[in-house]
Parts: structure tokens; C-alpha cells; sequence
């Protein structure tokens, strides 16, 4: 039982280049999320969906691309990158939103934008 | 504006001994709280959660208080042991003006000492 999968786990960009970090999960979560963890800031939610099809904006949007193509799948793409987007990513799944439901999450992402 | 803090950046207790985690809340309409443990390289692990109709909580060896009239959570970890070390995020769920969302703090860094 794998959970909920990121790749890559590292990355280093040069400014203005493109990527697609990709997530899986296994549990048949409706909900699926992004998120950002800068040093002493906590979690910040990049961009979530709440089912196959469907995208919504977070907290920190800007510069982020997502798709949920697949119910398994979120995808979230930086079509320009910054350095500002150095970071590391966290992708998480629950099987519902909100109130009385944990998230999953993934083992992250470290990103460095050059 | 709103946020969820937490009063001590890092913590650092004695094997053996009890570790209190504190964290302050700013919105009052906040109904779901939950703890996480983030380990170094991976990603946040659920601990224990609470809702916002209770003011106290027990799990194996973790117990979660929360006080309403004072909007704080603690998370009380007992005989704390080396595999305890990690950096501790408390969570609320509330509404935002991009949906219903947890909000995470920045977190407490937990150092266990031999």
C-alpha cells in the first residue's frame, strides 16, 4: 500500500525553465491537494481539487499550474520558474474536505530554482 | 491577520521526560484541529485530532488539549523518546476566502536529549 507518491523527490531549475511534479495516491481519495513548506512558515496550499476534472486556487496560486486528469493523478506545473519557488513540495490526498478528515501525505519534493 | 502560531520555535526535553507542544489560534470559528509529525525528509504524519466540542483527547502516549475561551491547542507527549524527535505542526480547519482548508503553524522543532 504506497499511499500517496511524488516525483521527483529533487530538482534543481534554472530560472524561466518549466516542470511538472507529479502525484499518485492509492486510496481512492476525492481530494487531493498542493502545498509549499518554506523554513519557518508552516504548510501553504498551493492549488486542491475535490474530485477528477475539477482544480481550485489555494492560498499561494500564483505561478502554479494543476490538472486532475485522473482521479489518482494531481499534477502541478510551474510553466516559468522563479527562484522564489524554491521550496519544498508536499502533495496530500483525503477522502473528504474539511471538518473531521485528515490529509495524506506525500514524501515531498525539494525544488531549487537557480 | 488570522493565523495558527505556536508559542516555542524548538523544544528540548530529557528521554524520559513529558514534552508540551503549544499552539495559538486566532479564529475562534474553528471547528477541527489536528497535530502532525514531520520527521526529517519525509512528509507531515497524522498524531491526533480533535474537534472543536471537545477539550481533550487521548491517543497512545499523546493526549491533545483544547481550550476555546483562550483559542490554544497543546499536545502533551508522555515519556518521550528519541524516535519522538521531529518538528510538530498543529493544523486548524476553517473556512477561507479560497474554501475550507486547513491552516497550518510553523512549527515546533522537538530535540529529544539522551
Amino acid at each position: 500500500n504506497a499511499g500517496v507518491t511524488q516525483t521527483p523527490k529533487f530538482r534543481v531549475l534554472k530560472t524561466g525553465q518549466s516542470m511538472t511534479l507529479l502525484c499518485a495516491q492509492d486510496m481512492n481519495h476525492e481530494y487531493m491537494y498542493w502545498y509549499r513548506q518554506d523554513p519557518g512558515m508552516g504548510l501553504r496550499l498551493i492549488h486542491y481539487s475535490v474530485g477528477e476534472g475539477t482544480t481550485a486556487k489555494g492560498e499561494v496560486p500564483d505561478g502554479y499550474n494543476v490538472s486532475r486528469l485522473k482521479k489518482q493523478n494531481f499534477l502541478l506545473g510551474l510553466e516559468s520558474a522563479a527562484p522564489s519557488q524554491t521550496s519544498v513540495y508536499f502533495c496530500a490526498s483525503s477522502h473528504e474536505q474539511g471538518y473531521n478528515e485528515k490529509l495524506f501525505f506525500g514524501s515531498g519534493t525539494q525544488l531549487s530554482v537557480l | 491577520g488570522e493565523s495558527v502560531g505556536l508559542h516555542l520555535p524548538t523544544l528540548s526535553v530529557q528521554e524520559g521526560d513529558n514534552s508540551i507542544i503549544n499552539c495559538a489560534y486566532s479564529n475562534s470559528a474553528s471547528d477541527y484541529f489536528i497535530w502532525y509529525k514531520q520527521e526529517s525528509g519525509k512528509g507531515p504524519q497524522f498524531i491526533i485530532d480533535i474537534r472543536s466540542n471537545m477539550d481533550k483527547r487521548q491517543g497512545q502516549r499523546v493526549t491533545v488539549l483544547l481550550n476555546k475561551t483562550v483559542k490554544h491547542l497543546s499536545l502533551q507527549i508522555a515519556a518521550t523518546q528519541p524516535g519522538d524527535s521531529a518538528v510538530y505542526f498543529c493544523a486548524e480547519n476553517r473556512d477561507n476566502n479560497y474554501g475550507q482548508n486547513f491552516v497550518f503553524g510553523p512549527g515546533t522543532r522537538l530535540s529529544v536529549l539522551p
